[in-house]
């Protein structure tokens, strides 16, 4: 069973960088798919930070591309966040998950299959 | 703003049929997945690709598509189902970037 843990400070001050790692227990990064972040604002939705393949390769959020980066550690099998700049808007609970595709005539059709259980990060002086 | 709009809420008495929609342009080249999320857990997988279940996931869930808008129904809601659901696909510019739908709030009556 893959199992996918969170970990780092609940607490990051404005302005400064926010870093996560993911655990991935069950499954070896290094045999492939991509992994990646998503976040949720208290009360509010969904929304996909990024995501890295087992080589390294990435894709990032527009919106935040400017301020992410997202590793890989295949010896330590897990997988990390950056996010620099951090204002209050980046207060969330933070998701890792695996990140899988359904193949068919229409291409490549995303979607998550397992999940870690979440970090609530506050941004906050 | 997403790329997928869901509507924010909707109901169902117990036992009836319930469809839960995600409009988008992407949904026309592309499949939504669908995630299932009760409070203070993470997101639940439960329909991805054309119609497909997880291992665990109920066979009242089902997805179906029809040009821009993706739907999921849960036939013969339980109490269990309320939850929020959100949509995921790619986004319209047909690159590798993901999007997911604002989400609906299902409540069971």
């Amino acid at each position: 069973q893959v199992q996918l843990q969170e970990s780092g400070p609940g607490l990051v001050k404005p302005s400064e960088t926010l870093s996560l790692t993911c655990a991935v227990s069950g499954y070896s990064i290094s045999s492939g798919y991509y992994w990646g972040w998503i976040r949720q604002p208290p009360g509010k939705g969904l929304e996909w930070i990024g995501s890295i393949y087992h080589s390294g390769s990435t894709y990032y959020n527009p919106s935040l591309k400017s301020r992410v980066t997202i590793s890989v550690d295949t010896s330590k099998n897990q997988f990390s966040l950056k996010l620099s700049s951090v204002t209050a808007a980046d207060t969330a609970v933070y998701y890792c998950a695996r990140n899988e595709y359904y193949y068919d005539s229409s291409g490549e059709n995303p979607f998550a299959d397992y999940w870690g259980q979440g970090t609530l990060v506050t941004v906050s002086s | 703003s997403s790329e997928l709009t869901q509507d924010p809420a909707v109901s169902v008495a117990l036992g009836q049929t319930v469809r839960i929609t995600c409009q988008g342009d992407s949904l026309r080249s592309y499949y939504a997945s669908w995630y299932q999320q009760k409070p203070g857990q993470a997101p639940v997988l439960v329909i991805y690709g054309k119609n497909n279940r997880p291992s665990g996931i109920p066979d009242r869930f089902s997805g179906s598509s029809s040009g821009n808008t993706a739907s999921l129904t849960i036939t013969g809601a339980q109490a269990e189902d309320e939850a929020d659901y959100y949509c995921n696909s790619r986004d319209s510019s047909g690159n590798s970037h993901w999007v997911f739908g604002g989400g609906t709030k299902l409540t069971v009556l």
